[in-house]
């Protein structure tokens, strides 16, 4: 059981460039979302999705796009990297609440770490 | 913005003895959780206490909750090196119904051998 796996473990971008970091759990899991973790700042939710097709706004949106059309995969995409980008970023995946499975217990994948030149 | 702030920020102990960490949170919440993350790695979720839970234990680790005083506490008794981590507060803003969980800044535990 692999759980919530992220790719790429580390990324180097200079400012202006896009890319996507991709999130994939194989729990089915209907709730998926993105973190991101600064010094100091704890963990600050991006944004989630609670089932293929619907996704919403965390506390930090801007600069970044998602979509879910898999139950499976939730990736993450920065459309214009900027320097106040750079980060640690965790995908993260729980039961949906209702399913006769849920806990409420957050799994975490083991984090990309981007960082922004 | 934060809903759960730990304190301390940072603590440091002898293995062997107990580390208490707490937790202050704004809002009512139906549960309030805590995960530990060791360096360079993801959150790994301990233990889920419910708003009509005062107290609740798994193996070293004690959790109590006061709804009337907005706070809960992590006890881990009997230290060891291997509990050196970073350790977070984490709430569903809004009470039921919510998705989103918002974590505290952590209490970073070192735990000296």
């Amino acid at each position: 059981n692999a759980g919530v796996t992220q790719t790429p473990k580390f990324q180097v971008l200079k400012t202006g460039q896009s890319m996507t970091l991709q999130c994939a759990q194989d729990m089915n899991h209907e709730y998926m979302s993105w973190y991101r973790q600064d010094p100091g700042m704890g963990l600050r939710l991006i944004h989630y999705s609670v089932g293929a097709g619907i996704t919403d706004q965390g506390e930090v949106p801007n600069g970044y796009n998602v979509s879910r059309s898999t139950t499976e995969d939730f990736p993450l995409r920065l459309l214009s990297a900027a320097p106040s980008q750079t980060s640690v970023y965790f995908c993260a995946s729980r039961e949906i609440q209702g399913a006769p499975t849920h806990t409420g217990e957050l799994f975490f994948g083991e984090g990309s770490r981007l960082t922004v030149l | 913005s934060q809903q759960g702030e730990e304190d301390p920020q940072a603590l440091s102990i002898q293995e062997g003895e107990n580390a208490t960490m707490n937790c202050s949170y704004k809002t009512s919440i139906n549960n309030l959780q805590w995960y530990r993350q060791n360096s360079g790695r993801g959150l790994v979720h301990l233990i889920l206490i419910r708003s009509n839970e005062r107290e609740k234990h798994s193996g070293r680790l004690r959790v109590t909750l006061d709804t009337s005083k907005k706070s809960s506490s992590l006890l881990i008794t009997a230290s060891r090196a291997a509990d050196t981590a970073s350790y977070f507060c984490a709430t569903p803003p809004g009470g039921a119904g919510s998705y989103q969980l918002t974590f505290g800044k952590g209490t970073k535990l070192s735990v000296i051998p």
